[in-house]
């Protein structure tokens, strides 16, 4: 079993729809998660961190970690056709000695 | 202020060959990781270089090592390249050592081996 499942998609929504990420993990010592936006061509970008279990709202962003469920989620919502990319969820432990690990990413097409 | 800045973008070479690649982080950033991003497995660390130390070290064979320098700019080599070494090799670099206060990633170079 992998550290980090996620499911690779492509997942494509109509422009306007709410749209649902999500990532799965095995090591409890997990205590920092994020989500990155990958464009085509173009190194990942950080858009949302949250430390720990809880909501964490960003604009359109909203990230949700259940740690009890080693489950996070990454909502986007009224999406836009610039929202077309790959989404990576990454987490690590709060040693600080350990790598950030990421899941494979989700592509996601928002169609106008 | 300048982003992280990776060359060379692309890549072709032969196997058998080796390839150096670079890395300058932003700056005021000390530490710099590097990534392996391929289709089939996704993201994979390499290493993390830290006020030119070596912190952390992945899962991969021996011809992959790299270092960084006293101005925080990092290299990584490929010694004897074999073909499922094609890949988009990302750096990122941090303000402090570690992956707690998140990445910024380069846009990558493409590296081929043919």
């Amino acid at each position: 079993q992998k550290e980090v499942e996620q499911d690779p998609g492509p997942l494509s929504v109509p422009e306007g729809a709410i749209v649902s990420l999500n990532c799965t993990y095995s090591n409890s010592a997990f205590q920092y998660f994020m989500w990155y936006r990958q464009y085509s061509r173009k190194g990942p970008e950080l858009l949302m961190y949250t430390y720990s279990s809880g909501n964490k709202e960003d604009g359109r962003f909203t990230a949700q970690v259940d740690k009890s469920s080693k489950y996070i989620s990454l909502f986007i919502r009224d999406s836009q056709p610039s929202d077309s990319a790959t989404y990576l969820c990454a987490m690590t432990s709060s040693s600080g000695n350990t790598p950030l690990v990421f899941g494979k990413g989700t592509r996601l097409s928002v169609i106008a | 202020k300048a982003g992280v800045t990776q060359t060379p973008r692309y890549l072709i070479k032969t196997r058998g060959q080796q390839v150096t690649l670079s890395c300058s982080p932003i700056s005021g950033h000390r530490s710099v990781s590097w990534y392996q991003q391929t289709p089939g497995q996704g993201l994979q660390f390499l290493f993390e270089y830290f006020s030119e130390t070596q912190r952390n070290k992945g899962n991969f064979p021996g011809r992959f090592s790299g270092r960084q320098f006293s101005n925080s700019r990092s290299e990584m080599n490929v010694s004897t390249l074999e073909l499922g070494d094609s890949a988009l090799y990302l750096c990122a670099s941090s303000l402090g050592a570690g992956p707690i206060y998140g990445y910024t990633f380069g846009s990558g170079t493409r590296l081929t081996v043919v």
